[in-house]
């Protein structure tokens, strides 16, 4: 069983559009991230809910929207995509201090 | 502030050479944790290990081990006799404390050659 499986894979869309990313654990871990790694390989983090509550958001577009419908899952969705939101966007779970698992992460291309 | 740096951009060995990835960090607290991550070139980030601030016994596994010295801050990854497919970019990572975020160097991107 996959631990911390996102989808889709791959996204590719054209500017202006609105996608979402879902992602869900099955580790019963109590926190969820979305990290973005981008061309030169750098990982920020995004946003953080701890037991649904959003606990870390950076500065990030409000165009990006995080929903925690329960504990196992974060969506990510974003509006008006732009040519600057490709990247690929990691989602991740741990318990409190422990280290993160991540998903497969997901290549978003806008065209 | 907390700051990860990884100085070396890229390494490149030949097969079974040992080599060392280097980790230094900054953080003002007294509690947190350091973190390696391996993406290889399917892209997908691995755990390896997980220290905290008040462990600073080394550790070993297979040909991974790590050296932690909270005097120089470092936090130092080697690989005894490299093999083609430890070929990935290494991430050295900090959190602090009840912090829920990690702290990304910039990787260092490791080329092992037949």
């Amino acid at each position: 069983d996959t631990a911390v499986s996102q989808t889709p894979k791959y996204l590719v869309t054209q500017m202006g559009n609105d996608k979402s990313i879902k992602c869900e654990q099955n580790l019963g871990h109590d926190t969820m991230y979305w990290y973005k790694q981008d061309s030169k390989k750098f990982l920020k983090i995004m946003f953080s809910y701890n037991n649904k509550e959003l606990i870390i958001n950076e500065t990030v577009p409000n165009r990006f929207s995080p929903k925690s419908p329960d504990k196992a899952h974060l969506n990510l969705h974003i509006n008006s995509l732009e040519l600057g939101d490709s990247a690929v966007y990691f989602c991740a779970s741990s318990h409190t201090g422990v280290e993160a698992f991540f998903g497969q992460g997901t290549r978003l291309t806008v065209v | 502030a907390q700051k990860v740096t990884q100085a070396q951009t890229e390494i490149s060995v030949v097969e079974k050479e040992d080599v060392t990835l280097d980790c230094v960090y900054e953080t003002r607290d007294t509690t947190y944790y350091l973190f390696w991550y391996k993406q290889p070139p399917s892209g997908e980030l691995v755990f390896l290990i997980r220290r905290n601030s008040f462990d600073e016994q080394n550790e070993i596994s297979g040909r991974y081990s790590w050296n932690f010295q909270k005097s120089t801050s470092s936090f130092n990854f080697t690989i005894t006799a490299s093999q083609v497919v430890d070929s990935a970019v290494y991430f050295c990572a900090l959190s602090e404390g009840s912090n829920y975020q990690l702290i990304w160097g910039a990787g260092t991107k490791l080329i092992i050659k037949p």
